[in-house]
């Protein structure tokens, strides 16, 4: 399977704490997206980081990407109790073929 | 209009039914797709059209039947399901199959019960 592995599966935290989730991936990638799911929902699109790049920010967002351990990270910073919600990344690889990882459910707490 | 729309929000059918799930999107997006998502679980990709043709098709069982009738359109015709079967359907669209920075978006799903 080319599915991404995320972790942790869960993280609680506290309102206005960082929440940092990773995922590793197994082959070569063209861009890697991280997507948002409120429970029961579609997905929405928060940030894509092409294989050429390191980092990239997005408001109270921050995506790392190393290539060379196949792996990334979202960290949000000053988390509210609205970002509760479970986060997948995606690995997209030639043909626009997109892998979803396991997925980090996360919880923040007023 | 960046949404994409999905009817019905909830469906429950028995195993001999015979249902269709609807999706729509008007952002002049070629690539349309479903995945299947059980609970707790990442979306799974079942079927992908780009142009209106059959582009993927992820070994789908035949009692799920795509149908893309025009560039807006995607439909799932569902026939003789198991109560596996069950779960969150969801469809995404994006502007082009296979561009390296493309991203898609996804309706609300369909709830899928098969009793």
């Amino acid at each position: 399977s080319q599915q991404g592995e995320e972790d942790p599966q869960a993280l609680s935290i506290q309102e206005g704490e960082n929440a940092t989730m990773n995922c590793s991936y197994k082959t070569s990638i063209n861009n890697l997206q991280w997507y948002r799911q409120n429970s029961g929902r579609g997905l929405v699109h928060l940030i894509l980081i092409r294989s050429n790049e390191r980092e990239k920010h997005s408001g109270r967002l921050r995506v790392t990407l190393d290539t060379s351990k196949k792996s990334s990270s979202l960290l949000i910073t000053a988390s509210r109790a609205a970002d509760t919600a479970s986060y997948f990344c995606a690995t997209v690889v030639t043909g626009n073929q997109f892998y979803f990882g396991t997925g980090t459910s996360l919880t923040v707490i007023p | 209009d960046t949404e994409v729309t999905q009817t019905p929000k909830h469906l429950v059918m028995g195993m001999t039914n015979k249902k269709s799930l609807k999706c729509e999107q008007h952002m002049g997006h070629r690539a349309m797709y479903w995945y299947k998502q059980k609970a707790k679980k990442p979306p799974e990709l079942m079927f992908v059209y780009s142009y209106e043709k059959l582009s993927i098709n992820e070994s789908v069982p035949s009692r799920f039947s795509p149908e893309c009738p025009n560039s807006s359109l995607l439909n799932l015709h569902l026939h003789a399901l198991q109560p596996e079967d069950s779960a969150l359907y969801l469809c995404a669209s994006s502007l082009v199959q296979g561009w390296d920075t493309d991203t898609q978006y996804f309706g609300p799903g369909t709830r899928l019960t098969v009793l």
